[in-house]
Order: C-alpha cells, then sequence, then structure tokens
C-alpha cells in the first residue's frame, strides 16, 4: 500500500544548484503535507509543509510546490549546500486524523 | 532548545522476550506517537496517544504492542513478546498541535535488534 511515493532513491547534485525532490500520491483524502530531512543515526527533522488550500510555501531557501490535480508535490532547495545532505522524506496526512503516511525517503547528496 | 529523547539507543534481545522503550516528549506537548522504520524500509506510523488514551492505531500495533504514560513526562511502548521482525528503529514523537498537521518532534531513535 503505496499511498505516498519518492520514486527516486537519490539525487546528487552539484552545491549553489537547485535540488528538486518529488513526491506523489494517490489518497486524495490528504489534506497536508509535509517535508522531512533525516541524517544518519537521528529522528527525521520538520522542514517545511503545506496545505491542500495551497500551492506554494516558501521557507529561505526550502520551497515546497503542490499539484493537487497531479497529486504531486516537489521540494525545492536552492541554493543546495553539503549541509542538505540526508535523507528527505515526504509524509501527507488527512487532517482529521493525527498519523502521517511517509514515502520511502530519497537521499540527497550534494557535492561540493 | 527543547528535545524528545529516548532510551534505549539500542538494545539487542532474544526472540520472544518483553522489551520496554522509553521517551519523554516535549514538556508541553499534548500528543505522543511511536513510529517504527525496518532498515531499508518506510517510517511506519505504529499508535499515537492523546490524553492518556490510544487515538489511533496502525494494523501494525496488535496485541503484542502497549503504550503507557505511567507519569507526567514519560510515555513507553512495550513489546510483549518480540518477533525477529520487530527489529527496526523505533522513533518517538510529539506535538503541541491539536490536530494532525502540526509539526511533529522526533526523537533520535532506539534501535530494537531481536535475535
Amino acid at each position: 500500500d503505496q499511498q505516498v511515493k519518492q520514486n527516486s532513491p537519490s539525487l546528487s547534485v552539484q552545491e549553489g544548484r537547485i535540488s528538486i525532490l518529488n513526491c506523489d500520491y494517490t489518497n486524495s483524502m490528504f489534506d497536508y503535507f509535509l517535508w522531512y530531512k533525516k541524517y544518519p543515526a537521528e529522528g527525521p527533522t520538520f522542514l517545511i509543509s503545506i496545505s491542500s488550500i495551497k500551492d506554494k510555501n516558501e521557507d529561505g531557501r526550502f520551497t515546497v510546490f503542490l499539484n493537487k490535480s497531479a497529486k504531486h508535490l516537489s521540494l525545492h532547495i536552492v541554493p543546495s549546500q553539503p549541509g542538505d545532505s540526508a535523507v528527505y522524506f515526504c509524509a501527507a496526512s488527512v487532517s482529521s486524523a493525527r498519523q502521517l503516511t511517509f514515502g520511502s525517503g530519497t537521499q540527497l547528496t550534494v557535492l561540493p | 532548545e527543547p528535545e524528545v529523547t529516548q532510551t534505549p539507543s539500542h538494545q539487542v534481545t532474544q526472540m520472544g522476550q518483553e522489551v520496554i522503550l522509553r521517551c519523554v516528549p516535549i514538556s508541553n506537548h499534548l500528543y505522543f506517537y511511536w513510529y517504527r522504520q525496518i532498515l531499508g524500509q518506510k517510517v511506519e506510523f505504529l499508535v499515537s496517544f492523546y490524553n492518556n488514551e490510544i487515538s489511533e492505531k496502525s494494523e501494525i500495533f496488535d496485541d503484542q504492542f502497549s503504550v503507557e504514560r505511567p507519569d507526567g513526562s514519560n510515555f513507553t511502548l512495550k513489546i510483549r513478546s518480540t518477533k525477529l521482525e520487530d527489529s527496526a528503529m523505533y522513533f518517538c514523537a510529539s506535538t503541541t498541535s491539536t490536530g494532525a498537521t502540526g509539526e511533529l518532534f522526533f526523537g533520535e531513535g532506539s534501535r530494537l535488534t531481536v535475535l
């Protein structure tokens, strides 16, 4: 049951360039979407979120775009920095519920 | 900065043994969660807890699992009789938010290895 899918297990980007991480979902009941970052041996850390009433949310170098008709969201990091190298998880929830459904993650490597 | 703390960081146990994983959520948080990640797989929801009772639980959270908030600070996950497939990283999380839209703060995880 893959309600949230991250089809790219890994992505390498040059420092200073844009990183684009993608996520697709199938459950049309999802109305809140989040990105978490995870370093080895640490728990996931919240990065940015977006409600389904918006199509874009920006926080510093991080922007999340939501395309509801395509059931697709993406995370843009610009400019990418070596410290951004981590696993990025997309997650979704139905706001009436309290559980997050996570994607399988994308390992981002930013090369100096 | 307040954080969620978990103990132990790593526990090795024999199949069939009971295990208790402990968590200290952030002090003013109201909602508590356990998630797990089997090596190489997704982070999966196990259970949420609010007002001293379970709010939601997944199919994974069967009768072998239980949660408790024995005092005002600790939140525990007990696995009654561990199986090999329980080997995973277990993450505790907490939030202040009254809905699922709140940011979850995760602990660093407890790695459980069942032999």
